[in-house]
C-alpha cells in the first residue's frame, strides 16, 4: 500500500459544482495533515491544514477520519480559478517532520 | 507576507558538474527542507534540517547531495556530480512548527 494515496482524477466539473477529493494514508501514527494546491509547474501552496474536528475555510472543507485513515477535501461552488492539482500531504511525526505527498488529483473547472 | 525565496529559478548543467541551489527560508522559521519533483511525478522529500544539522534524509539523498546553512539566512542544496536523472524541480520549504511553506522552486536540467 502506498504511504499516501489519492483519487487519480482528473476531475472535470462545471462552474458552481461541488467536488470532493479523498486521500488515504498508511501510517496510523501520522500526526498532521494538509491539503496543498499546485498550479502547473509551480510550488505547492498551502490550502489548509486538516484538524481532527474538521475545518472550513470559505468554500473549502477538510475532514480527517483517523479510524479509517483518510482525509477529504470538499470544494463548494467551484470557480474557474480552482482549476489546479490538489495534493494531500501527511506528516508522520510532528514539528520538523517531513511531508509525504500523494500523487495529486487534477481538477479542471469548466465554464 | 513573508515567503521562501529560491535562486536560480532555472539551471542547466552538464552531467557530472556540481550545482548549488539556494534558498532563503522565512526568517523566524526553525526547520528547513528540500523536496524534488520529477516532471509528472509526485513531490518527494529529500532532507530536513534543524539546529544546523540534518534531522532526516530520504534514500534519494545519497552521498552526491549535501546541505548547508552557511549563514543566518541562506540554506543550500549541493549536488556534487549531477546525473541525468537529477533533472527535476527542487523545492525548498521552511516551517516554524508543522506547517511547511514552499519556495517557487529551481528547475534543474541536466544534459
Amino acid at each position: 500500500r502506498k504511504e499516501v494515496e489519492q483519487d487519480p482524477g482528473p476531475f472535470n466539473v462545471p462552474e458552481g459544482a461541488t467536488v470532493a477529493f479523498n486521500c488515504t494514508y498508511s501510517n496510523s501514527a501520522s500526526q498532521s495533515f494538509f491539503w496543498y494546491r499546485q498550479d502547473c509547474r509551480k510550488e505547492p501552496k498551502l490550502l489548509m491544514s486538516v484538524y481532527s474536528s474538521g475545518n472550513e475555510d470559505g468554500r473549502f472543507t477538510a475532514q480527517l477520519n483517523r479510524a479509517s485513515q483518510y482525509i477529504s477535501l470538499l470544494i463548494r461552488d467551484s470557480k474557474l480559478s480552482d482549476s489546479a492539482t490538489y495534493l494531500c500531504a501527511v506528516n508522520p511525526y510532528n514539528q520538523g517532520g517531513k511531508l509525504i505527498f500523494g500523487q495529486g488529483t487534477e481538477l479542471s473547472v469548466k465554464p | 507576507e513573508p515567503e521562501v525565496t529560491q535562486t536560480p529559478s532555472h539551471q542547466v548543467t552538464q552531467m557530472g558538474q556540481e550545482v548549488i541551489l539556494r534558498c532563503v527560508p522565512i526568517s523566524n522559521h526553525l526547520y528547513f527542507y528540500w523536496y524534488r519533483q520529477i516532471l509528472g511525478q509526485k513531490v518527494e522529500f529529500l532532507v530536513s534540517f534543524y539546529n544546523n544539522e540534518i534531522s532526516e534524509k530520504s534514500e534519494i539523498f545519497d552521498d552526491q547531495f549535501s546541505v548547508e546553512r552557511p549563514d543566518g539566512s541562506n540554506f543550500t542544496l549541493k549536488i556534487r556530480s549531477t546525473k541525468l536523472e537529477d533533472s527535476a524541480m527542487y523545492f525548498c520549504a521552511s516551517s516554524l512548527y508543522e506547517t511547511q511553506y514552499f519556495g517557487p522552486g529551481t528547475r534543474l536540467l541536466v544534459l
